[in-house]
Order: structure tokens, then C-alpha cells, then sequence
């Protein structure tokens, strides 16, 4: 298994532009997280998943904001328009059931907004 | 509500040098607690678990319920060590952890 995988790796956009990063969790993983990483905040978790149905997305900073999951193995997190603010590394994350099992990450979406 | 705080965003040492990372916790009940660890242009994986009481590239970390901690220790700091540690908590039923804002571990030759 390649593990969690994310497009594009890096993605420069200008401000007001729609960006679309998208995530293949690993096979059979009933969870599926997005988040957001910077400096300032650390780790934030922005929505997840379970069995493709959002479970909890208190953690999306605004409407510009959305995310889906339209089957098992894919998911997106759509941001429109974008700002300079919304620069960050976006991971996504997935996991199995059972409290004990690890989360695993993509290697991230690095987003420059200008 | 659970939270988990790092106090330290930068911990910078040399060599050598013991190491901890600091991580404390507030829940009150039986929390799971996870130490993740993101290498340069890496992603971030699993280090260690506290369930597994294992020891991992020399680190270990106990969680101490009286002062609700589970900080991460390395008696002698390597430079490959440099990295970025979040500490995670897990409550019992909830299959979502909650991160730290990380702590920057820069281990200098």
C-alpha cells in the first residue's frame, strides 16, 4: 500500500482563485481527517469523516471552506476563494476502527496563496 | 473538553544533551496518549503510544495521571533527531485525537 496520498504536493495560486486539494486514504480505513498546519496554530483539524459521511467540521475556518467525500477512496477539501491567510500545509490523514489504531498522514498539500 | 498543551514551540539542545519535550493534558477520565513526530519534507507518523510502553530511537515517555503529563525524554539528543513532535490525546469511545501545536526540536551539532 502507498499509504495516504495527496495532490497536488504544492499548489501557488492567486488570491480569489478556487484551489481543490484532494486525498486517497489508505484501503480500508473507515476515517478520514483534513488539516491544516502553520506556524502560528500548530495542527489544526479542519473535518473528518467516517464511512464518507462528515462527522464533525466545526474546525472549517469559514464557508469559503468545503469538504466531500464522495466514495471510500477519495476526498476533497475545496477552498473559494482563497486568500493569503489560507496559506499552509494541508494534510489529510486516515485510520482504521479501534481506539488503539495510529492515524496515518499524507505527505501534505504545501499552498502558497499570493 | 480535552485539550493537550505543548508550552514549548522551539526546544533547542546540542548533541549529546539529554532531551525532553514537554506535553501535559487535561481530561479526566483514562485518556490514550501518542507522541507523532514530522522529519524534514517528511510526513508525520506514529514515534510511540503510551499503551505500548516501548521505547522508540531512544525516546520513552510515561504518563503520569497525578500531574497529567506524558513528556517525551532522550537521555543523549542526536542531530537526526531534529524534527517537529506533536503530543496527541485520545479519550475512551472517541476515535478522534486532539494535537498539540507542536514543539520544533533542532538538536545542534
Amino acid at each position: 500500500d502507498a499509504g495516504v496520498i495527496q495532490s497536488p504536493r504544492h499548489e501557488v495560486t492567486e488570491m480569489g482563485q478556487e484551489v481543490t486539494l484532494r486525498c486517497k486514504p489508505i484501503s480500508g480505513h473507515d476515517y478520514l481527517f483534513w488539516y491544516r498546519q502553520t506556524m502560528m496554530r500548530g495542527l489544526e483539524l479542519l473535518i473528518y469523516f467516517n464511512n464518507n459521511v462528515p462527522i464533525d467540521d466545526s474546525g472549517m475556518p469559514e464557508d469559503r471552506f468545503s469538504a466531500k467525500m464522495p466514495n471510500a477512496s477519495f476526498s476533497t477539501l475545496k477552498i473559494q476563494p482563497s486568500e493569503p491567510r489560507d496559506s499552509a500545509v494541508y494534510f489529510c490523514a486516515s485510520r482504521g476502527q479501534g481506539a488503539a489504531n495510529e492515524q496515518f498522514f499524507g505527505p501534505g498539500t504545501r499552498l502558497t496563496v499570493l | 473538553a480535552q485539550r493537550v498543551t505543548q508550552p514549548e514551540k522551539l526546544l533547542s539542545v546540542f548533541k549529546g544533551a539529554p532531551v525532553e519535550l514537554k506535553c501535559n493534558y487535561s481530561y479526566s477520565g483514562s485518556p490514550e496518549l501518542f507522541w507523532y513526530v514530522q522529519y524534514s519534507r517528511q510526513r508525520l507518523q506514529l514515534l510511540l503510544r503510551h499503551i505500548s510502553r516501548e521505547s522508540i530511537k531512544g525516546f520513552t515517555a510515561d504518563l503520569n495521571k497525578g500531574e497529567t503529563s506524558f513528556h517525551l525524554k532522550k537521555p543523549f539528543a542526536q542531530e537526526e533527531d531534529s524534527a517537529m513532535y506533536y503530543c496527541a490525546l485520545m479519550t475512551g469511545g472517541s476515535y478522534i485525537p486532539t494535537f498539540g501545536r507542536g514543539t520544533s526540536l533542532i538538536v545542534h551539532p
